[in-house]
């Protein structure tokens, strides 16, 4: 069974940073692409970042391009998401997902529960 | 950006009604690589559809979907009440993928 577990969710100051983490399990890690996937309270889903199996091609949404960096540790079957500068803006449950495909480009067949991250001073 | 519109916003139907859910694209979708997912309260989504009209592992044969190019409906013939929900379409065909605004499904 696909599990997806986020951590390092929690309350922030803007312009601060903030690591999550996705420990994942019941498939073979690195022949998945992953992507993060937030829902700010009350809205609907946005696609923020994803990354290939071998965590070489990475793409982002505008709205965190140049703030986040998506990477994985194959060795440890995490995925993270290193977040900078954080605005209140970023105010969202993170959602961890395993694509059905290793290149990264494609849907999301699994999702974690996820992690809230707040911004606000 | 490819920007997704889905139609109604809410649909209020009874059981055992039939459910057609809109979702239009901005420009052609590439490869027809179209997905939705069902999100109940305080849940996680759950895959339903990808590819226009592949149905995900486990999920019922009431959920159908179809569309190409710009237009894509969901189709859900016969409500059962676990179907009330939101629905989310998302486009993968370009590399920055992106979500339609979501329509609930509402008893009416």
């Amino acid at each position: 069974e696909v599990q997806l577990l986020e951590s390092g969710g929690g309350l922030v100051q803007p312009g601060r940073s903030l690591r999550l983490s996705c420990a994942a399990s019941g498939f073979t890690f690195n022949n998945y692409g992953l992507s993060w996937v937030r829902q700010a309270p009350g809205r609907g889903l946005e696609w923020v970042s994803a990354l290939s199996g071998s965590g070489a091609t990475t793409y982002y949404a505008d709205s965190v391009k140049g703030r986040f960096t998506i990477s994985r540790d194959n060795s440890k079957n995490t995925l993270f998401l290193q977040m900078n500068s954080l605005r209140a803006e970023d105010t969202a449950v993170y959602y961890c997902t395993k694509d059905y495909h290793w290149n990264g480009l494609y849907h999301s067949d699994h999702w974690g529960q996820g992690t809230l991250v707040t911004v606000s001073s | 950006e490819i920007v997704l519109t889905q139609s109604p916003g809410t649909l209020s139907l009874s059981p055992g009604e039939r459910a057609t859910l809109s979702c239009r694209a901005s420009q052609s979708v590439t490869s027809n690589y179209l997905a939705w997912y069902q999100q109940k309260p305080g849940q996680a989504p759950r895959l339903l559809i990808y590819d226009t009209s592949r149905r995900a592992t486990g999920i019922p044969e009431r959920f159908s979907g179809s569309g190409s190019g710009t237009d894509f409906a969901l189709t859900i013939s016969g409500l059962e009440p676990e179907d009330f929900a939101l629905y989310y379409c998302q486009q993968y065909g370009s590399s920055l993928r992106t979500f339609g605004q979501g329509t609930k499904v509402e008893i009416k």
